[in-house]
């Protein structure tokens, strides 16, 4: 079973859209979250740590539920420069462990 | 500002072959990591290292090895490559090892074995 499970999508929405991932993880002793962003043929780049009373970075709000071990990202007035592949990603000491990436298209 | 390094960029390899993944960070980070990443897959961990000196086997560590000589680099090698190890692989370093601080991630190396 994998350990971060997140729904692959794709996610077609329209500009100015508001749109919500989620991700949900397995191991209940993991100590911290992050969301990345991934352009086509692209290194993952961090997008926003996850904190356990959520967090809020312009468009974008994350939020940590630990009881039904899942964390969320929320995009709020949807760009076209936002289109990409989103990886929530788990880490427990020394091993961290990623989704396999919901995608985003944003429509004209 | 050089951040994460991966040398080279794209490689192909014949099934048998060996080869070495070069990893480089100028940011002093503790912690380096290895991963691949296949279509519907996601990342897997492949190695990590918290220190120069020590590493640790991740989710896919068969058919690789590690080395951590300096805080800096942290090579990647095929023994004898295979056509499943066809992936793009990534290199990642943070500031600390423990998990709290996010990775940063070199800009990936395309392996294609025949």
């Amino acid at each position: 079973r994998k350990e971060v499970e997140q729904d692959p999508g794709p996610f077609n929405v329209p500009e100015g859209a508001t749109v919500a991932f989620n991700c949900t993880y397995s191991n209940s002793a993991s100590q911290s979250f992050f969301w990345y962003r991934q352009d086509c043929r692209k290194e993952p780049k961090l997008l926003m740590s996850v904190y356990s009373s959520g967090n809020e970075d312009g468009r974008f709000t994350a939020q940590l539920n630990r009881a039904s071990q899942y964390i969320s990202l929320l995009i709020r007035d949807s760009k076209l420069s936002d289109s990409a592949t989103y990886l929530c990603g788990e880490s427990n000491n020394n091993d961290m462990r990623f989704g396999a990436g919901t995608r985003l298209t944003v429509k004209p | 500002n050089a951040g994460v390094t991966q040398t080279p960029k794209f490689q192909v390899l014949k099934t048998g072959q060996s080869m070495t993944l070069q990893c480089a960070q100028d940011m002093n980070h503790e912690y380096m990591s290895w991963y691949r990443q296949d279509p519907g897959m996601g990342l897997r961990l492949i190695h990590y290292s918290v220190g120069a000196g020590i590493t640790d086997q991740g989710e896919v560590p068969n058919g690789y090895n590690v080395s951590r000589s300096t805080t800096e680099d942290f090579p990647l090698r095929l023994l004898s490559a295979a056509p499943s190890q066809t992936s793009v692989y990534f290199c990642a370093s943070s500031y600390s090892a423990g998990g709290y601080q996010p990775q940063h991630f070199g800009d990936g190396t395309r392996l294609s074995i025949l």
